[in-house]
């Protein structure tokens, strides 16, 4: 079974609305970590946000915050006033309780924001 | 900050030749992770070291694949010999093992790794 889903292969978005990226995930333990990152089409991989499964509140990081709903395991990042430097490819990862640092990533979520 | 360094940043070899990748770790960054990003699987975990030491191997694919940490500082992923099927960008990470988990990792620019 799949960790951690993002069911949106593909979304744009006008520039400086907002956007939503989905993420649903799947775990068993109390204890587990989640984290947005952002790969832009150079390639690097570039940390976005972490959410912990005790956090009380949703995690923010400047334009970017996390809609963190544990009853429905979803995890989803929001970027607000969307800029032609968001396009790029979104993953949401987890980490599971005492796994050290292993991370789990969904296949992606690829976002255009247009003019 | 340096962030984390990784060498070479392009690498084409043919099949059956011996490949080493390098990585330099953020400094006082105590964990390590070394991650393969293809368009069939993904981006999937290949093995990672707590203080130097290996502490899961699972996402390892074969005996072909080797990964040391001889110190703080650097560490190598060998494929001997590669195989086309080993083509993709190549990350490694760094990150801060504290308590019980890492939380932010920090990735480097990844090598491309092309096997002909």
């Amino acid at each position: 079974a799949q960790k951690i889903t993002q069911t949106q292969p593909g979304m744009f978005v006008q520039e400086k609305e907002a956007v939503t990226l989905d993420c649903t995930y799947d775990t068993s333990d109390p204890s587990y970590g989640l984290f947005w990152y952002k790969q832009p089409s150079s390639g690097e991989m570039i940390f976005l946000i972490y959410q912990g499964s005790y956090d009380q509140q949703n995690a923010t990081e400047g334009r970017y915050s996390l809609n963190f709903q544990k009853a429905r395991k979803s995890a989803n990042l929001v970027i607000s006033a969307s800029q032609l430097g968001d396009s790029a490819m979104y993953f949401c990862a987890m980490r599971e309780g005492n796994q050290g640092g292993k991370l789990i990533f969904g296949q992606g979520t690829e976002l255009s924001v247009k003019p | 900050d340096a962030g984390v360094i990784q060498s070479p940043r392009h690498e084409v070899t043919e099949m059956g030749q011996e490949v080493t990748l390098r990585c330099k770790p953020i400094s006082g960054h105590n964990s390590l992770f070394w991650y393969r990003q293809t368009m069939m699987r993904g981006l999937e975990l290949l093995i990672y070291f707590n203080n130097n030491v290996p502490i899961d191997d699972s996402g390892m694919p074969e005996d072909r694949f080797s990964a040391k940490m001889p110190n703080a500082s650097f560490s190598t992923l060998k494929i001997q010999p590669s195989e086309p099927r080993d083509s993709a960008v190549y990350f490694c990470a760094s990150g801060l093992y504290q308590g019980t988990s890492v939380f932010e990792q920090y990735f480097g620019p990844g090598t491309r790794l092309t096997v002909t």
